[in-house]
């Protein structure tokens, strides 16, 4: 079982729709998740950082980190089509760990 | 006032080679990382540098080899460039703190290995 499970897509949705993105893990000692976006032939930009379980909004985007079942999740509300990219997950252990774990990504489009 | 930068962004070159990518960042962060993402979109870490040190040294061919000039700066040299090398690879910093551990990533450096 590799260490983050992401489901690579593609997704494609209607403009204005509400998106689920997720990633389960299996190492219990992350504490740190992140979401980050990375369009076609750029680099990957941190969206949202979370730390252990609970909500965090930011404007459109909603992440959520359940740590009992070891899955996170990026919700995207009202998608536009400049939400149009690859979201990849990405976790750490911390305490002093500095390596990320990421996840293979999901690439998602957002049809006008 | 780009945060995280590499040259060059394209590089084409012939099996056998020996290339360089270099990658600078001005926000002040104490340690950068190599990443190599192949064409499933998959982002593999490969060094990290942390005031200049190396802490993370994954299993990859010695025919890689990072430098840290300084903490501002981390470059990647490969020799003998092989045909599976080719793939984007990003540079990325972060600054090392009980709380925080995102990482900010380069635009990347597209090599590809005829």
């Amino acid at each position: 079982q590799k260490e983050v499970e992401q489901d690579p897509g593609p997704l494609s949705v209607p403009e204005g729709a509400i998106v689920s993105l997720n990633c389960t893990y299996s190492n219990s000692a992350f504490q740190y998740f992140m979401w980050y976006r990375q369009y076609s032939r750029k680099g990957p930009e941190l969206l949202m950082y979370t730390y252990s379980s609970g909500n965090k909004e930011d404007g459109r985007f909603t992440a959520q980190v359940d740590k009992s079942s070891k899955y996170i999740s990026l919700f995207i509300r009202d998608s536009q089509p400049s939400d149009s990219a690859t979201y990849l997950c990405a976790m750490s252990a911390g305490a002093g760990s500095y390596q990320l774990t990421f996840g293979k990504g999901t690439k998602l489009s957002v049809i006008p | 006032d780009t945060a995280v930068s590499q040259t060059p962004k394209y590089l084409v070159t012939q099996m056998g080679n020996d290339k360089s990518i270099k990658c600078e960042q001005n926000l002040g962060h104490d340690t950068m990382y190599w990443y190599k993402q192949d064409s499933k979109k998959f982002l593999k870490i490969m060094f990290s540098y942390n005031n200049k040190e190396l802490i993370i040294n994954e299993t990859v061919p010695n025919r890689f080899s990072p430098k840290s000039p300084d903490k501002a700066h981390l470059n990647l040299h490969i020799n003998s460039l092989e045909l599976g090398d080719s793939a984007v690879y990003f540079c990325a910093s972060s600054q090392a703190r009980a709380w925080s551990y995102e990482q900010y990533f380069g635009p990347g450096t597209r090599l590809t290995v005829t």
